[in-house]
C-alpha cells in the first residue's frame, strides 16, 4: 500500500459524524490559505479555500474557519463518509511577491463504518 | 480546475541511475512546480519552473542533482540523477490557475530506488 500519511495524526471518526481538522499556520504574512485531500495513491486535491478578509467560507459538507489572531484554520466536514478518508493538507501562501505555499504536516482522518 | 497528467505514474530504479519525470497540463500556465513528498510527510517544493528561464530551486535543492527543463508552457521535465535509496519518494508536479492562483497538482511519481 501507499506510504505516504503512515506517521501523520491521525483522527478516526465514525460515518455520519462530523469531522473537525485543525491547522496552525506560520507566516503572518499569509493571506490565502486551502485545504487538500489525498487519497491513497493520489496527488493532492483541491477541497476549499478562504482569504484573510473572511473568517468563514463553506463549501458542499464543508467548511474552513479561520483565525488569524492565533494563525490557526480548521477544516470541518458534515456528516464523514467512507469517501472522506485521506490525508488533508492545509496550505498557505502570500498574494503577493512569491506565491510560495507552505504545506502542514497534514492529518490522516479514518473514517469508521 | 486544471487537469495535470504525470508519466511513469511510478518506477523501480537502481542506485545511481537517473529518472526522468514528464508533467503535462491541459492548458497553458506560466508558473509550474515540482515537489518532494517522502513517506510519512508533507509536500516540500523543490524547484519553480517558467518557461523561457532556468528554474529557481529551493535551500537544499540543486540543479546537478534535480536537473528540469520547460520547453513550453504546457510541460515541464524532472530528473532526478544519481539515485540513492534516499530519493525514494513521491514527486508531484503541480501548476496554478484562477482568481488566486489556486495550485492543482497531477498524480504524483513513486519512486523508489533500490
Amino acid at each position: 500500500g501507499e506510504s505516504v500519511g503512515l506517521h501523520l495524526p491521525t483522527l478516526s471518526v465514525q460515518e455520519g459524524d462530523n469531522s473537525i481538522i485543525n491547522c496552525a499556520y506560520s507566516n503572518s504574512a499569509s493571506d490565502y490559505f486551502i485545504w487538500y485531500k489525498q487519497e491513497s495513491g493520489k496527488g493532492p486535491q483541491f477541497i476549499i479555500d478562504i482569504r484573510s478578509n473572511m473568517d468563514k467560507r463553506q463549501g458542499q459538507r464543508v467548511t474552513v474557519l479561520l483565525n488569524k489572531t492565533v494563525k490557526h484554520l480548521s477544516l470541518q466536514i458534515a456528516a464523514t463518509q467512507p469517501g472522506d478518508s485521506a490525508v488533508y493538507f492545509c496550505a498557505e501562501t502570500p498574494t503577493s511577491g512569491t506565491y510560495k505555499y507552505i504545506f502542514g504536516t497534514g492529518t490522516r482522518l479514518k473514517v469508521l463504518a | 480546475s486544471a487537469v495535470i497528467s504525470q508519466k511513469p505514474s511510478r518506477d523501480i530504479c537502481q542506485r545511481g541511475t537517473s529518472l526522468t519525470i514528464q508533467c503535462q497540463v491541459d492548458s497553458q500556465v506560466t508558473m509550474m512546480f515540482w515537489y518532494r513528498q517522502q513517506p510519512g510527510q508533507s509536500l516540500t517544493l523543490i524547484a519553480t519552473a517558467n518557461q523561457g528561464s532556468e528554474a529557481t530551486y529551493e535551500s537544499g535543492f540543486v540543479i546537478d542533482k534535480f536537473p528540469i527543463s520547460r520547453p513550453n508552457l504546457t510541460f515541464s521535465t524532472l530528473t532526478v540523477s544519481n539515485l540513492s535509496p534516499e530519493d525514494s519518494s513521491i514527486y508531484l508536479c503541480s501548476s496554478r490557475r484562477g482568481r488566486y492562483n489556486e495550485q492543482f497538482f497531477g498524480p504524483g511519481t513513486r519512486l523508489t530506488v533500490l
